[in-house]
This record gives structure tokens, sequence and C-alpha cells, in this order.
């Protein structure tokens, strides 16, 4: 079947650099997603991976190893604001799904 | 652009009764995605549209739910009757590929 596990939660210090990993299993695989979701709102795109490595935005990046079937997210400088829940997403290419993780709460502490 | 736009924003009702959802998608986007948010189930694909042709609606629960995209600019999701247990937050997103999706602010939904 298709899945994809991410960690339900992760706390970490303002200021400091966190890790939200993200393992997927698919018949296919088109790219990896990220998406911030605050309490209350709706989710926001952050990067794409359809190749290995990492790709930067600003205090956030991204990386995949297809071979591997894995990917993460990494939060640099870590502000409060960075509180929220995280999603990776899968496009399989064999049958055109979009599948979501659960989400990865993040939680701030000052 | 004003993104993508849903309607209305809350919506309660009775069990029984008929909801209908709406999107407008961001212009020039070719795809549409319907999803259900509950903090039971996490986030939900019901359906996707691309070019206004249903893609994969697998993740329409049952026949109470329908979804249609008459056209480029305009999406409903419907589900007719509405249960308790359809009470949930939905959100329509619209992309130029499946990969980059640009999320509405949502409808809640509450069925009593």
């Amino acid at each position: 079947g298709q899945s994809l596990e991410q960690p339900s939660e992760v706390t970490a210090v303002e200021g400091a650099i966190v890790q939200i990993n993200c393992t997927y299993q698919t018949s296919g695989f088109y790219g990896l997603s990220w998406y911030q979701q605050h309490d209350g709102g709706a989710p926001t795109f952050l990067s794409y991976n359809a190749l290995d490595g990492l790709e930067e935005t600003g205090r956030f990046s991204s990386f995949l190893s297809r071979s591997d079937s894995y990917g993460y997210l990494l939060l640099q400088e870590l502000q409060m604001k960075d509180s929220a829940s995280y999603f990776c997403a899968v496009r399989d290419d064999r049958d055109d799904k979009i599948i979501f993780g659960k989400g990865t709460r993040l939680h701030i502490l000052p | 652009d004003a993104g993508v736009i849903q309607s209305p924003r809350h919506e309660v009702t009775e069990m029984g009764q008929e909801v209908t959802l709406r999107c407008k998608p961001i212009s020039g986007h070719d795809y549409l995605f319907w999803y259900r948010q509950t903090m039971m189930r996490g986030l939900e694909l019901l359906i996707y549209f691309n070019n206004n042709v249903p893609i994969d609606d697998s993740g329409m629960p049952e026949d109470r739910f329908s979804a249609k995209m008459p056209n480029a600019s305009f999406s409903t999701l419907k589900i007719q009757p509405s249960e308790p247990r359809d009470s949930a937050v939905y959100f329509c997103a619209s992309g130029l590929a499946g990969h980059e999706q640009y999320f509405g602010p949502g409808t809640r939904l509450t069925v009593t």
C-alpha cells in the first residue's frame, strides 16, 4: 500500500535547528512536497523536491533521497512563529494519487 | 491575485440537509483539489481535477459526496444528505501542478 511516515511531534528551542523526517512507500514517485499549517489556518506550500539533494529557501531547506524513499525538512534559526504542523506529501506518478502524511506538530520553547 | 476563494467560511446545518461548498481557484491553475481535515483523520484528499476533469475520486467517502467542476473558475462539493460525522474543515486548493498547491481558507462545516 501507499504510506507516508513522519513523527507526530517534535520539540525544539528558539534559535536552534530542527529536522522533520518523512519516509514514504508508494508504487510510483513524482516528488516530495512540504506544507506548513498554523492552528486555525490553511496549509501553505513550503518546498518541493523531485531530484536527490538539498533545496534551500531562506531558513528552510528540504532534502530528498529517492533511493532511500526518504526526505526531510530542515528549519534553521527557529522562531516562535515556526510553531505549526508540517506535512509531507507525495505524488504517485503511476496512479496519479496524491498522499499527505499525518503531519508533525512542531513545538518551540523559548 | 486574490488566492483561492471558498464559500461559505462557516456552515452549520442539521443532519439530513444538503450542503454545497464552493471554490474559485486561482486563475490559470489547471489542478483543483478538495480536502477534508479533522483531528481524528488528519488531512484527507477527497478528489482532484485536472483541466476540469476528475482524475482521482478514490477519497470521496461515499455516494453522499459529489464534486463538480463545470468550468476552470468554479467547483462545488456537495453532501446530500449530511451527517454529523461529516463535520470537518473542507479545503479547496489549486495549482499549476499537483506538487505545489495553494489552499483556500477552508469551510468549517458543522452538522448537528
